[in-house]
């Protein structure tokens, strides 16, 4: 099976970064995803890593370190309305499966 | 359609009875899951269809729980006698693409309260 970790809580200022880490146990998958869901809302994709290094998306990078079992949100210059719970998520190995995590709720304070 | 509708947003059901919960997914994709998320967790997958078949059912937590697609769009989860435990959002996401698939749109949900 696959299982993946990852901080519960999260809290920052605006304006500043914010690292939500994500380890993981599996045999074998195809990347790591990542998810945004604000309360009462529906999970909206922000990322993906197929491959180990940095995906840059805007405001929003992730990485993935496969020889680590772990990979990164980062949130940069944070904003209220980032406020919501991230979820890192595993791409199962035949492709047809996400495995999520249990979420980080951050928390942007003014 | 333009986004994963899902049907109805909110159902309150006596122990016992049955429940059938509706996805309509973006036109075209071909892909469609249901993934069940309680409170303060991440979402929990419980079966992913390629078309009309169930490619993946493994996570279904029992026989009181099925799901169809009949004509490879609209899907139904159905359950049967259902418990207090089933309280949860069921959230139906659908993919362009089957295998490899790495972006999932989900819908809002429905939640479900058991009595």
């Amino acid at each position: 099976g696959q299982s993946l970790e990852q901080p519960s809580e999260v809290t920052a200022v605006e304006g500043a970064i914010v690292q939500i880490n994500c380890t993981y146990q599996t045999s074998g998958f195809y990347g790591l995803s990542w998810y945004q869901q604000h309360d009462g809302g529906a999970p909206t994709f922000l990322s993906y890593n197929a491959l180990d290094g940095l995906e840059e998306t805007g405001r929003f990078s992730s990485f993935l370190s496969r020889s680590d079992s772990y990979g990164y949100l980062l949130l940069q210059e944070l904003q209220m309305k980032d406020s919501a719970s991230y979820f890192c998520a595993l791409l199962g190995a035949a492709g047809n499966k996400l495995t999520f995590g249990g979420g980080t709720r951050v928390l942007v304070k003014p | 359609g333009a986004g994963v509708s899902q049907t109805p947003s909110n159902k309150v059901t006596e122990k016992g009875k049955y429940v059938e919960l509706r996805c309509d997914p973006i036109s075209g994709h071909t892909a469609l899951y249901w993934y069940r998320q309680s409170l303060g967790q991440g979402p929990e997958f419980l079966i992913y269809f390629q078309g009309t078949g169930a490619a993946d059912d493994s996570g279904l937590p029992n026989d009181r729980f099925f799901a169809v697609r009949p004509e490879g769009s609209v899907s139904t989860l159905k359950i049967q006698r259902t418990e207090r435990g089933d309280s949860a959002v069921y959230l139906c996401a659908s993919s362009l693409r089957g295998p490899g698939a790495n972006v999932l749109t989900f819908g809002a949900g429905s939640r479900l309260t058991v009595l």
